[in-house]
């Protein structure tokens, strides 16, 4: 599968504790975006990465949320000291350096926090 | 800021019932716009989309959308659909002001269950 990949699909924690989440992108994509995903809504914008540099964090992304991408091919996303609210479906998405504006989705990162 | 806005959460619909889905975004300037759809257990895939030219879009699945800019609506539509068409939906917008790198702000989705 030459997809969008996430690991794990499902994490449980206890509150407190740190997560993290691993995604690989369609390895000739260049750019690589982190959504964050709760009940009921839809995918809020995280963060974006062009090749290792990270070029935009949300206001919704606290000092609790670190995402890297070392060598500008998979990237991380950690969260510190997890708390309830931290509980939703992180998704992973790429694409190519274009107009066309396709994100191409991965099926994400299921997080809850007990 | 931007935002996109989808009118039904739940829609429910026989098969070969047509359906229409609506988007309307804020945002002044030029647009990009897609349907994004996501089957049960399945990841995000994208339905269709509009950059320029001609208003009425055509995706995969027999589903289009026509783009009226003076309304600042993007809505989705199929003559008849079918159970498989069970998903949820979602609108996406991206915009100049997202630094043309294809940023894209969601709507909250509409969840469509179809009844044979």
């Amino acid at each position: 599968d030459t997809g969008v990949s996430q690991d794990p699909r499902h994490k449980i924690t206890k509150r407190g504790q740190n997560v993290t989440f691993r995604c690989d992108p369609i390895s000739e994509h260049n750019r690589l975006y982190w959504y964050r995903q709760t009940l009921g809504q839809g995918p809020e914008f995280l963060t974006y990465f062009q090749n290792e540099a990270q070029l935009e964090k949300s206001r919704l992304l606290s000092d609790r949320f670190s995402a890297e991408r070392p060598k500008g091919s998979f990237s991380t996303l950690e969260i510190q000291r997890t708390e309830q609210g931290d509980s939703a479906m992180y998704l992973c998405a790429s694409s190519l350096t274009s107009a066309t504006g396709e994100l191409f989705f991965g099926e994400g990162s299921r997080l809850t926090v007990l | 800021a931007q935002s996109v806005s989808q009118h039904n959460h739940h829609v429910i619909l026989s098969e070969a019932a047509s359906l229409e889905l609506g988007c309307n975004y804020s945002y002044g300037g030029t647009v990009n716009l897609f349907w994004y759809v996501q089957y049960p257990g399945q990841h995000l895939q994208l339905l269709l989309k509009y950059f320029s030219g001609d208003p009425l879009v055509k995706g995969i699945k027999g589903f289009e959308a026509e783009f009226i800019k003076s309304k600042f609506s993007f809505n989705l539509r199929k003559p008849s659909v079918q159970w498989s068409d069970t998903a949820e939906y979602f609108c996406a917008v991206s915009t100049s002001f997202s630094g043309g790198y294809n940023k894209l702000i969601f709507g909250a989705g509409t969840r469509l269950a179809v009844h044979p």
